[in-house]
């Protein structure tokens, strides 16, 4: 368990409103993502993080930003949420390895409704 | 696009039976992982096999690995109910952006 928490884990909000999802981790993780997952369509990446402040965009990050401030905070926003964004988040962290192997840690998920 | 297919897209079996789940990708791979996937949780990881393995086992996991096909397999031997879950596998690139593509998932039901 790497002590991974997503808030909030449910929410409900409105099409064109600011939605921010906060995921905070324990282990000192280097790399940190951001995945949606939906109905046929498995867990897709929006966005990661591979340090403090260095961020870079997966294959569906349009309509999402994301900020790394702290080692163990990595948020998304949605600068005005619409219907389609309806889906459960997940945030992931890994450890950093000299090569691409190694496991990624979850969140429990936040699930997010637009209305 | 997703790197990762699974195969059957859902799986009903008695308890005791094997359970075996098929995973086809596109390009070339560093290593590909398996996940659970309980109902309304996280994913969790199970095994990893590096693109020079070609079997590995792990308790009653077994997965094994064909390059050549772009194929891996996950074999869960004498299913139990709390087996119940999603499965997904998931491919790291042997070269481009730092992470893992994954497949839709098998939902794999094990009956008492």
């Amino acid at each position: 368990d790497a002590g991974i928490t997503q808030s909030p884990r449910h929410k409900v909000t409105e099409t064109g409103t600011p939605v921010t999802l906060r995921c905070h981790q324990t282990e000192n993780h280097r790399y940190m993502y951001w995945y949606r997952q939906d109905p046929g369509h498995g867990l897709r990446l929006i966005h990661y993080s591979y340090g403090v402040k260095d961020t870079d965009k997966g294959e569906v990050s349009d309509g999402y930003s994301v900020s790394r401030s702290k080692t163990e905070d990595f948020l998304l926003t949605l600068e005005s949420a619409t219907s389609s964004q309806t889906s459960v988040y997940f945030c992931a962290t890994r450890l950093a390895a000299r090569t691409n192997t190694g496991e990624l840690f979850f969140g429990e998920g936040s699930r997010l409704t637009v209305l | 696009s997703q790197q990762g297919e699974e195969d059957p897209q859902a799986l009903s079996i008695q308890e005791g039976e094997n359970a075996t789940m098929n995973c086809s990708y596109k390009t070339s791979i560093n290593n590909l992982q398996w996940y659970r996937q309980n109902s309304g949780r996280g994913l969790v990881h199970l095994i990893l096999i590096r693109s020079n393995e070609r079997e590995k086992h792990s308790g009653r996991l077994r997965v094994t690995l064909d390059t050549s096909k772009k194929s891996s397999s996950l074999l869960i031997t004498a299913s139990r109910a709390a087996d119940t879950a999603s499965y997904f596998c998931a491919t790291v690139r042997q070269t481009g952006a730092n992470n893992l593509f994954f497949g839709t998932g098998t939902r794999l039901t094990v009956i008492p």
